[in-house]
């Protein structure tokens, strides 16, 4: 079954701080992808990246990067340096081949204040 | 020019009615969805086609029907509405079936029965 953790459910940080928002996930399948979305208060939702489970390298793009660790099948997302308009709520998905629909955690809401 | 588009972006209604979201999209995807986002925020898939075709009915309450009339459109009506429907609703699309690619959401339709 295919199954999306986010543990944390509000993380507020002053800006300039450093945030690693938590994604574990269960699958049975060898193949998959992982995404992350940013919902910020206006409510659409914002593709970030997507990864494939046999690409384990770390990406980094501006001050967003992601570590992918099929060991411990979590996929987390660090804000370097956060800023107010990083304030969202974000959330991991799962999807698999053959499914075709995202399976999203629960979502973390980030609160940074000036 | 907005990639996928859904309208109304909101709508007010009392129990009882039926109501329709309308959802475009211009990216040239093969695949379109309806997602439905709770007061918890958490994100669930309702329906996925695949070049009109239905492919994921998320047991879904048959008074939800999806109708497709072209690659580029997917509707959603609802009849008899009930409180328990309030909710965003999201369109999104990917480029293709298969779970590999990321969707694209349109910016979501909240929708308050009263």
């Amino acid at each position: 079954a295919q199954k999306v953790t986010q543990a944390q459910t509000e993380i507020s940080v002053v800006e300039k701080e450093d945030v690693t928002l938590d994604c574990v996930y269960e699958t049975r399948d060898t193949t998959y992808y992982l995404f992350w979305y940013k919902q910020p208060p206006s409510g659409e939702l914002v593709f970030l990246i997507r990864r494939n489970s046999f690409d384990e390298q770390n990406e980094i793009s501006g001050r967003y990067s992601w570590n992918f660790q099929k060991s411990t099948s979590s996929f987390n997302f660090t804000i370097t340096a956060s800023q107010v308009v990083d304030s969202a709520v974000y959330f991991c998905a799962l999807s698999e081949p053959g499914f075709q629909k995202l399976v999203f955690g629960t979502g973390t809401r980030l609160l940074v204040s000036p | 020019d907005t990639a996928v588009s859904q309208t109304p972006k909101y709508l007010v209604t009392q129990m009882g009615n039926d109501k329709s979201i309308k959802c475009e999209q211009n990216l040239g995807h093969d695949t379109m969805y309806w997602y439905k986002q709770d007061s918890k925020k958490f994100l669930k898939i309702m329906f996925s086609y695949n070049n009109k075709e239905l492919i994921i009915n998320e047991t879904v309450p048959n008074r939800f029907s999806p109708k497709s009339p072209d690659k580029a459109h997917l509707n959603l009506h609802i009849n008899s509405l009930e409180l328990g429907d309030s909710a965003v609703y999201f369109c999104a699309s990917s480029l293709s079936f298969g779970g590999g690619t990321e969707a694209f959401f349109g910016q979501g339709t909240r929708l308050t029965v009263v």
